[in-house]
């Protein structure tokens, strides 16, 4: 099946810093890469998303780059705030029987001190 | 709209009792998915409806099965708890048929002792 890691486990950074959080998954048949950002005691919140036909996707000071080759992705933060400290989880799906199996990476938890 | 909603909230059981989560989906969303979320393991699919059918099912043994009602609203149960089924178990909907984009509920705070 399919083998996501997520590094680094935790990120501390200085309000106004960028934040790099990057994914590595294992079978090529995943396609669709979501990140999620879940806040202490509240749900996981959709952020960005990328599919396996775009190379990059960027939102406000949020991005995503996707390296099909190389089998990895990463979640890009600009101008860190501190209501960006969160835990960060990254996802490969892959698509089966008309729907998609997401493997989850095991989450970074960003820190931005103020 | 309303968000997914998710019952009981926090729920402690014994040891080999069952329990059952239920899960309302937002409104007009058909697909409906589970997930355990694990300090130890994090966070895990477990399986996905689409218009009352299970179409996929993670690695889970199969004391955890589920359903859906022609409602889209959806229930998983977990019989013969054991200690380590003490997780959060988080339910999402999809708008769209491929359960590819998903909506969190806040999940139910399951505690085995």
């Amino acid at each position: 099946g399919e083998n996501v890691e997520q590094h680094p486990s935790t990120l501390s950074v200085q309000e106004g810093d960028s934040a790099v959080i990057k994914c590595t998954y294992s079978d090529s048949a995943s396609n669709y890469f979501p990140w999620y950002k879940q806040e202490l005691g509240k749900r996981p919140q959709l952020i960005i998303d990328i599919r396996s036909n775009v190379g990059e996707k960027k939102d406000q000071r949020i991005a995503v780059t996707l390296n099909k080759t190389a089998k990895h992705f990463s979640l890009h933060i600009t101008e860190t705030q501190p209501e960006d400290s969160a835990v960060y989880f990254c996802a490969a799906s892959m698509a089966s029987g008309g729907s998609y199996i997401p493997t989850f990476g095991r989450g970074t938890s960003l820190i931005v001190h103020p | 709209k309303a968000g997914v909603t998710q019952t009981p909230r926090y729920l402690i059981k014994t040891r080999g009792q069952q329990v059952t989560l239920s899960c309302s989906p937002i409104s007009g969303h058909r697909s409906v998915s589970w997930y355990q979320q694990t300090p130890g393991q994090g966070l895990q699919f477990l399986f996905e409806y689409f218009s009352e059918t299970q179409r996929n099912k993670g690695n889970f043994p199969g004391r955890f099965s589920g359903r859906q009602f022609s409602n889209s609203r959806s229930e998983m149960n977990v019989s013969t708890l054991e200690l380590g089924d003490s997780a959060l178990y988080l339910c999402a909907s999809s708008p769209d048929s491929t359960g590819n984009t998903i909506y969190f509920g806040e999940g139910s705070w399951l505690t085995v002792v």
